[in-house]
């Protein structure tokens, strides 16, 4: 069975600092991968996906993600964390039956 | 396009009592899906569907059942309401190409006393 795994449930960055998420999957085939982003109150909206070729993908508002097949790793980025990036992230993983799987967020908050 | 909506946003029921969380999509996907949001356990999927007429069970499906008779709608129910089954519930959406993104409503928090 497919898993998703997000080591860090909480995670504190200064505004300007870099920020690094790290996501874990468990899947045989090679996945459809995808990050997510909950503002407080909202539903989620996509970062960014990988599904196959270049293995740095770039996404919305700033944010990249490397995957790594070694390591079944996908793991979000970001040069210059600004304050409104404080919320929640989600890794997702797409594999058997289309089922997509959830890890249990990293929640960031930025301080000034 | 309205995207993905949901109705009710918030919602009180007593032990017991029934109620249908609704779900609507404008953009003609087939892949629907009911997810619960709880503190520290992420998004749990609770069905799903690929299709008008095909429902399957996610990993917390007991309590619910759904329906899809069109490819706009996809409701849940809960049958008998327990105070375990307070959450923050997100449909989501999709087309069937599983490389493609899901779109999510602003979700119905439900607290059942």
């Amino acid at each position: 069975a497919q898993s998703v795994t997000q080591p860090d449930i909480h995670i504190t960055v200064s505004e300007g600092a870099s920020l690094e998420l790290r996501c874990n999957y468990s899947y045989g085939a090679t996945p459809y991968l995808f990050w997510y982003v909950q503002s407080p109150g909202q539903g989620l909206q996509l970062l960014l996906k990988y599904f196959s070729g270049d293995t740095l993908v770039q996404g919305i508002k700033g944010f990249e993600a490397e995957f790594k097949r070694s390591q079944s790793s996908f793991n979000l980025r970001k040069p210059s964390v600004h304050w409104s990036d404080a919320a929640e992230y989600f890794c997702a993983v797409v594999g058997g039956y289309q089922k997509v799987t959830f890890g249990t967020g990293t929640k960031l908050q930025v301080i000034p | 396009n309205a995207g993905v909506t949901q109705t009710p946003k918030f919602q009180v029921l007593k032990t017991g009592q029934s109620m249908t969380l609704q779900c609507a999509q404008d953009m003609n996907h087939e892949y629907m899906s009911w997810y619960r949001q709880d503190p520290g356990m992420g998004l749990r999927l609770i069905h799903y569907s690929v299709g008008a007429g095909i429902t399957d069970q996610g990993e917390v499906p007991n309590g619910y059942n759904v329906s899809r008779s069109t490819t706009e709608d996809f409701p849940l129910r809960l049958l008998s309401a327990a105070p375990s089954q307070t959450s923050v519930y997100f449909c989501a959406s999709r087309a069937r190409v599983p490389s493609r993104e899901q779109y999510f409503g602003p979700g119905t928090r439900l607290t059942v006393t």
